[in-house]
């Protein structure tokens, strides 16, 4: 059963161009939502996050947007560079949970020149 | 400030042998976690801890063991290796919503 689901295993995005990651989850109860960037070899690096209580918090060219009526959360990077090509994970955590993260499966980002 | 340190990089083991992967963070945080990774697959909470001495099973617990003696050591320990346990783990450390991680330990059983 998955609570934190996104659908896109990979994404290609023209260099310059708006890259739009997608993660949709179940669970109302999710308090709050991190986006974590992955290379290959090397451990997930936090991106960006956002609280239950907001719709949109940005952070130089990345942009989270939070739909809570429709389960539905988006990272936005405007413009996309070569250097955004990774895998970006989705994740959410519960309330009082003692910090325990439910993960997406994440989406290959791949930037082309 | 290292971070988070994990070892060894790579391992390779024969199916029924033992170990203990090595993590190490240095920013004082209380909370801690490992997980694994396989292809394709989102990570997955095996153990954590919220504090030294105190330990909690997470998602995926069976065939692993750990233990927290101090603030900045949480070792992860397999007993009997299986195939089923050939994954990337990563080990992580938080002080609130924010995990910090390791850059992972490639684990094969053949």
């Amino acid at each position: 059963d998955q609570q934190v689901k996104q659908n896109s295993p990979s994404l290609s995005v023209q260099e310059g161009r708006i890259s739009i990651l997608n993660c949709d989850y179940t669970n109302s109860m999710f308090d709050y939502f991190l986006w974590y960037k992955k290379y290959p070899a090397e451990g997930p690096t936090f991106l960006i996050s956002i609280s239950s209580i907001k719709d949109k918090n940005e952070d130089g060219r990345f942009t989270v947007f939070l739909n809570k009526s429709a389960k539905h959360l988006s990272l936005h990077i405007v413009p996309s560079q070569p250097g955004d090509s990774a895998v970006y994970f989705c994740a959410a955590l519960p309330l009082d949970s003692n910090y325990q993260l439910i993960w997406g499966a994440g989406t290959k980002l791949i930037i082309k020149p | 400030n290292a971070g988070v340190t994990q070892t060894p990089k790579f391992r390779i083991l024969k199916i029924g042998q033992s170990m203990t992967l090595q993590c190490t963070q240095d920013m004082n945080h209380n909370y801690m976690y490992w997980y694994r990774q396989d292809p394709g697959m989102g990570l997955k909470l095996i153990y954590y801890s919220v504090g030294a001495g105190i330990t909690d099973k997470g998602e995926v617990p069976n065939g692993y063991n750990v233990s927290r003696s101090t603030t900045e050591d949480f070792p992860l320990r397999l007993e009997l290796a299986a195939p089923s346990q050939t994954s990337v783990y990563f080990c992580a450390s938080s002080f609130h919503n924010e995990q910090f991680f390791g850059p992972g330990t490639r684990l094969t059983v053949l």
